[in-house]
This record gives C-alpha cells, sequence and structure tokens, in this order.
C-alpha cells in the first residue's frame, strides 16, 4: 500500500452525468496531483495543488474541475464529458520541500469508462 | 517538448533469465529521473530515484544506472521472476516550482514460469 487511496476504482457515467472521482493521502504530504492515463500513452499531468492551492493547470478542459479542501483529500468533479475522457485517473501526493528531490506516491487510479 | 522515451514497449522473458530496459530523457535542465514498478490494478510504486550523474543504485535484483550527460538510464532484473511482471515507468523530473515529472510510455515485461 502506498498510504494514498481512491474511489471509485471503476465508474461509467453517461455524458450527461455528474460524478466525482475522490483521492484520499495518509502520508501528511502537502501536495498532491491528478494524472490521466489514456491507452497506449504516458502519464499526463493535469493538476497540482501545493498547500491547498492550485498551482497547474495543464490546459485541462473544463468539464474536468478539481477540488482540494484540504491537505488529505483530492476531488475530480467530472460533468458533462466526452467518449474521450474514458481513460485511468491516477492521484498522487508528495512533500514539496523546496530544494529537495520530491517523490510522488500514486494512488491505484479510477478506470473511467463514458459512454 | 519534453519527451521521454522508453525501450523495448514489452518484453517477454523466461523465468532465471535477466533483462533491461532503456530510459531516454532530455540531457539538459536535468533534477532526478524515477522509476516506478506498475503491477496491474495496483498503485505504482517507486523503485529508484537517481539524481547524479554515474548514480547506480540497487533493490534486490533489480538495479538502475543514470548517466545525465547523455540522457539515458538503464534498469536490469537480474534472474527475473514471475512476480517481475509488472509496467516499469521512468519519470524524467526537471524541478521547477511544482515538480512535474514527465512520463515515458513504459516497458511491459512478462516473466513466463
Amino acid at each position: 500500500e502506498t498510504g494514498v487511496t481512491q474511489t471509485p476504482r471503476h465508474l461509467v457515467m453517461g455524458m450527461t452525468n455528474k460524478k466525482s472521482l475522490k483521492c484520499e493521502q495518509h502520508l501528511g504530504h502537502n501536495a498532491m496531483y491528478w494524472y490521466k492515463q489514456s491507452a497506449k500513452k504516458p502519464l499526463e499531468l493535469m493538476f497540482v495543488y501545493s498547500l491547498e492551492e492550485r498551482v497547474e493547470n495543464n490546459s485541462v478542459p473544463s468539464r474536468f474541475s478539481p477540488e482540494c479542501p484540504n491537505s488529505s483529500h483530492l476531488f475530480l468533479h467530472l460533468h458533462t464529458l466526452q467518449p474521450e475522457d474514458s481513460a485511468l485517473y491516477l492521484c498522487a501526493s508528495s512533500q514539496d520541500f523546496d530544494g529537495l528531490v520530491n517523490e510522488q506516491f500514486f494512488g491505484p487510479g479510477t478506470r473511467l469508462t463514458v459512454l | 517538448i519534453l519527451n521521454v522515451e522508453q525501450s523495448p514497449q514489452s518484453l517477454h522473458v523466461q523465468e532465471g533469465d535477466s533483462t533491461n530496459f532503456t530510459c531516454s530523457f532530455p540531457s539538459s535542465n536535468f533534477y532526478a529521473l524515477h522509476w516506478y514498478r506498475w503491477e496491474t490494478a495496483k498503485s505504482p510504486e517507486a523503485l529508484f530515484v537517481m539524481t547524479l550523474n554515474g548514480d547506480e543504485k540497487k533493490k534486490g535484483r533489480i538495479s538502475a544506472t543514470l548517466n545525465t550527460k547523455e540522457g539515458y538510464s538503464y534498469l536490469y532484473i537480474k534472474g527475473s521472476q514471475p512476480e517481475d511482471s509488472a509496467t516499469y515507468l521512468c519519470a524524467f523530473d526537471y524541478g521547477g516550482a511544482t515538480n512535474k515529472l514527465i512520463f515515458g510510455t513504459g516497458t511491459l515485461l512478462a516473466v513466463q514460469p
């Protein structure tokens, strides 16, 4: 176990649905990340939160809306998704130290299918 | 555009074989190179974080080397076992304020008993 949990593990939704992915880290870290992995592609960074503030938005469409209410929890709110958004969504966390290499710890991911 | 390449894409070996994979990354703005092991339906698990040119790290039967001047890292597995079957990811870390990692597509290793 990496100390990062994600729910649900699998999600099937229609294009008009609204759903949320949840991530929780039990490591005392201060930075959290959302990644997307589509088939045959590398992990792509979507969002970065550091000290509960969004510090990176990697040109992600507005139908993906992240929320970080505290340093242990991260959500990804989904609405009016497209079938091409079907992918594995991974959450990660790290302890953000200036000047030091920060190792990221990953959750197991949510497999999302958009019909 | 920063690009990280891993080869081969997949590898099938017999139990007991030794094997190695390559990760190529930009040779400029290097901060660190991360290796992860990712079993199906589980979380990617950190194997090594490498920062110095010429670094060699070892964990059991798995070891890794780093050449930052030419931009590559090798991962070696000695005497592969079926439980080594997984996707091995490398990620290029160029530092910066937000700890962004640029991932390769991974090498899928299947070890047959």
